[in-house]
């Protein structure tokens, strides 16, 4: 079975200001990773994913993330948010083969202050 | 680009009635699913399927049932609602080790 964790349930940051979203997970087995976005009233939005290869993964608005096995971490980072980065993200895992369910963390709640 | 649909975005029920949601892929995947989000809780899965007319249940599939008649089409049925299945629900299909999302249903059990 697998869990994800991610450490903090809210995060205010100011307005150009770096931020970093926290995420742990546990498997017995290879995972891929993912980082979800949802903006108010809308459904989830792929912001990047974690499949093989390069540890250092970029997505999209500016977001990347890294892959650290060792820690069993994949740490959301942006250096520089804007007002309309507020919104949830989830961090998420799924299994190599099969159906490749999604199991999701507690999600993060960036709030970006001007 | 992938489109997930799903008919109704917010609903209003009354307890014991029977509830369906609908969600539609454009894309011919495979694998659809149906998770429910709460609050602190994430989104937990609740049926899924891998095919037409082939379903496993997930993490909380007490009080739901499913439907997959056709392959671009995945139903959630709830049987008799009750207050506590006042949740966000969201349908979503897989291609190419990527899992889309449609925009969700809000239903409120009163």
């Amino acid at each position: 079975a697998q869990s994800v964790t991610q450490l903090d349930s809210q995060v205010p940051v100011f307005e150009e200001a770096p931020v970093e979203l926290r995420c742990n997970y546990s498997s017995s087995v290879s995972v891929y990773l993912f980082w979800y976005v949802q903006y108010p009233n809308q459904g989830l939005q792929l912001l990047l994913k974690y499949l093989s290869g390069s540890t250092l993964v970029k997505g999209i608005n500016g977001f990347e993330a890294e892959f650290n096995k060792s820690q069993t971490s994949f740490h959301l980072r942006k250096p520089s948010v804007h007002i309309s980065d507020t919104a949830e993200y989830f961090c998420a895992v799924s299994d190599r083969s099969g159906a490749q369910k999604l199991v999701f963390g507690q999600g993060t709640r960036l709030t970006i202050n001007p | 680009d992938v489109k997930v649909t799903q008919s109704s975005r917010y609903l209003v029920k009354r307890t014991g009635e029977k509830v369906f949601l609908e969600c539609v892929q454009d894309m011919d995947h495979e694998n659809m699913f149906w998770y429910r989000q709460d609050p602190g809780l994430g989104l937990r899965l609740i049926y899924f399927s891998y095919d037409v007319k082939m379903k496993e249940k997930g993490d909380i599939p007490e009080g739901y049932s499913v439907s997959r008649e056709k392959k671009e089409r995945f139903s959630l049925i709830l049987e008799s609602a009750s207050t506590n299945q006042t949740s966000m629900y969201l349908c979503a299909s897989r291609g190419a080790n990527t899992i889309y999302f449609g925009e969700g249903s809000w239903l409120t059990v009163v």
